[in-house]
């Protein structure tokens, strides 16, 4: 597509279980990025990628979080052990990999922790 | 950390009218985004500016960047049902020293609702 795609739309899944978020990049977009938004928190960077390497990782909120992106292109972002405090929409952005160059967005997971 | 203030938190209009939003930031804008977003969807990119002074239009809507750029505007003419939603300013940073990328530090939106 000509977007960027992340699925699950929705996840609703138990404290504890884990989980894993998808996001597509548009096709020729070398950055990714992960955001998160909470009610009354905003919206929170987590993690970027530049190709398939992530080299600040200090964003995510807890190690229970990792990403990966292989190829250049498909990211996942998996959540271990899910609290509830994790219950968020998780928004995945992609850009030319430059500087002032906007990032498209999907239209994010949304993640609801029973 | 770039911190962003957005005004008004919330916004009602009559179709027609005209509106603005601001966006202050506590640092100097190198690079200013304006998003909005529909419940339940992503962010659709509005415009991004970069120069003090510059100003730029797409349709009904206007943005401007100020001289001290410090501070952007949101300003929508005429407004219709279709500009309801969450309107978000995002200014850009260096990830970090010599990085080509920039993250995104937001506010905290404004929510427009434009009654017929």
């Amino acid at each position: 597509g000509a977007g960027v795609s992340q699925s699950p739309s929705n996840k609703v899944t138990e404290k504890g279980k884990d989980v894993e978020l998808r996001c597509d990049p548009i096709s020729g977009h070398t950055a990714l990025y992960w955001y998160r938004q909470s009610l009354g928190q905003g919206l929170e960077f987590l993690i970027y990628f530049q190709g398939n390497s992530a080299p600040d990782k200090s964003g995510l909120p807890s190690d229970r979080f990792s990403a990966e992106r292989t190829g250049g292109s498909v990211s996942t972002l998996t959540i271990q052990r899910t609290q509830q405090e994790d219950s968020a929409v998780y928004l995945c952005a992609s850009s030319l990999g430059v500087y002032n160059q906007p990032q498209h967005f999907g239209d994010g997971t949304r993640l609801s922790i029973l | 950390s770039q911190e962003l203030e957005q005004s008004p938190q919330s916004l009602i209009v009559q179709e027609g009218k005209n509106l603005t939003i601001n966006c202050t930031s506590s640092k100097t804008l190198y690079g200013l985004y304006w998003y909005k977003q529909k419940y339940g969807e992503g962010l659709i990119f509005l415009m991004m500016l970069q120069k003090g002074g510059e100003e730029k239009s797409h349709e009904k809507i206007t943005a401007k960047l100020d001289e001290k750029k410090q501070q952007s505007s949101l300003h929508i003419t005429a407004s219709q049902p279709s500009h309801a939603g969450i309107y978000l300013c995002g200014a850009e940073q260096p990830i970090d020293r010599g990085s080509t990328l920039g993250r995104l530090y937001f506010g905290r939106g404004t929510q427009l609702t434009v009654w017929p």
